[in-house]
């Protein structure tokens, strides 16, 4: 039962441009959306979030778009550096309960 | 300590053979979760603790596995006739109550391998 679905398992984009991390979620009863960044060999780290009261947030370079309605966020980074490479999982909670993770983007940042 | 500190880092084991992980949280997180991410997977939910409650172990894949978390810190998650299914790396996250974003702090997991 995914209730996070990240469809996309990698995505390659030029130094400078924009990188767009898809999410899809199905349980309506999800408050609060995370993205997490996860290099090889260590544990993912928070990168941002975004409560379902709102439908942007943004921290520097990284932006977060939820459209409730669609049940789906996206994650932002303009522009693009070839640090950014890593895997991307998308999160999910209802309530502060346990989080739900999607399968991860591996987002390739080429110079 | 300053992170999330889980040991071994990796753990080779004979299939049938038991297992166990340790997680040490941030000191002062009163909630502990594990998840597992099999090779080209994403991460999987296995146990939930929060404070003195009851554990959630909705996730847990089977009776084999089981998890303790003792004094309010440090947790075990034992894998018992391991197979070689269980292969995966074991992350183990905590977070403090409520908090700004509910964000979790991982460790750096174990990388178990049933041979």
């Amino acid at each position: 039962d995914q209730q996070v679905k990240q469809n996309s398992p990698s995505l390659s984009v030029q130094e400078g441009r924009i990188s767009i991390l898809n999410c899809d979620y199905t349980n309506s009863m999800f408050d609060y959306f995370l993205w997490y960044k996860k290099y090889p060999a260590e544990g993912p780290t928070f990168l941002i979030s975004i409560s379902s009261i709102k439908d942007k947030n943004e921290d520097g370079r990284f932006t977060v778009f939820l459209n409730k309605s669609a049940k789906h966020l996206s994650l932002h980074i303009v522009p693009s550096q070839p640090g950014d490479s890593a895997v991307y999982f998308c999160a999910a909670s209802a309530y502060g309960n346990d989080m739900r993770f999607g399968a991860g983007t591996r987002l390739t940042v080429k110079p | 300590g300053a992170g999330v500190s889980q040991s071994p880092s990796n753990k080779v084991t004979e299939k049938g053979k038991d297992v166990e992980l340790r997680c040490d949280p941030i000191s002062g997180h009163t909630a502990l979760y594990w998840y597992r991410q099999s090779l080209g997977q994403g991460l999987e939910f296995l146990i939930y603790f929060q404070g003195n409650s009851a554990p959630d172990k909705s996730g847990l894949p089977s009776d084999r596995f089981s998890a303790e978390r003792t004094g309010g810190s440090v947790s075990t998650l034992t894998i018992q006739r391991t197979q070689q299914e269980d292969s995966a790396v074991y992350l183990c996250a905590s977070r403090r109550a409520g908090g700004e974003n509910y964000g979790y702090t991982f460790g750096s997991g174990t990388r178990l391998t049933v041979v």
